[in-house]
């Protein structure tokens, strides 16, 4: 297992509703990644946050967006949800700048909306 | 435009027999290639990664990847199967920008039978 926690594990929600999902990188990783996994899928990259700001985006609308904190914890905020938004939210850290590359993911939240 | 091709949906192997999970990409420049492995109801696991150096890269649980550039291939292989080994398993191709982005294929399931 990795140090990589998300919160909650399951969660669901109305169509038009918004979602806060949150993630708390493992120990020493200072940039998180958040990714969608529809059912049958692959992750589908939503964006990047690296010191506190967003460091790259997927094609996800601006209804799709995040936060990242000074302990390099991180939420995903969806807005006005959809009946496609249902999927497996990942959340992964990493550490730029180490040469490491590698993402390390989280369990993952379970969204449906109805 | 970058992209990852896992073009078997299953891959159905004897126990104690060897595998193989084929794994092609497209990127512009050189790649970093990963390859991660997803149980039921799980987050991903990081078994290998591919950055530069030797074309036979090893990782967790027994696994090894073979890079091939001619071929733009990074297919997972491992010498004796297990029936643990059962389970999702997805190439990811990194763009090699600095949002560390990842760009997962579609994912191969393994079967492997006693």
């Amino acid at each position: 297992e990795t140090g990589v926690t998300q919160s909650p594990t399951h969660l669901i929600k109305t169509r038009g509703q918004q979602v806060t999902l949150r993630c708390s990188s493992q120990s020493g990783h200072n940039t998180v990644s958040w990714y969608q996994q529809a059912l049958g899928q692959g992750p589908q990259f939503i964006f990047q946050y690296y010191r506190e700001e967003e460091n790259g985006r997927g094609n996800f609308p601006p209804r799709f967006s995040g936060l990242q904190f000074p302990n390099y914890s991180s939420e995903l905020n969806v807005n006005a949800l959809e009946l496609d938004d249902s999927a497996l939210y990942l959340c992964a850290s990493s550490q730029a700048g180490q040469g490491e590359y590698e993402q390390y993911f989280g369990p993952g939240t379970r969204l449906t909306v109805t | 435009a970058q992209s990852v091709a896992q073009p078997e949906d299953q891959v159905n192997v004897a126990e104690g027999n060897p595998l193989t999970v084929k794994c092609t990409y497209s990127v512009s420049g050189n790649p970093y290639l990963f390859w991660y492995v997803q149980y039921p109801n799980r987050g991903l696991q990081f078994l290998l990664k591919y950055i530069t150096g030797d074309n036979l890269v090893k990782g967790s649980y027994g696994f090894e990847a073979e890079f091939n550039k001619s071929q733009t291939s990074f297919h997972l292989k491992k010498p004796s199967a297990l029936v643990s080994d059962s389970a999702l398993y997805f190439c990811a191709v990194s763009a090699h920008s600095n949002t560390g982005k990842l760009i997962f294929g579609q994912g191969t399931t393994l079967q492997v039978k006693p």
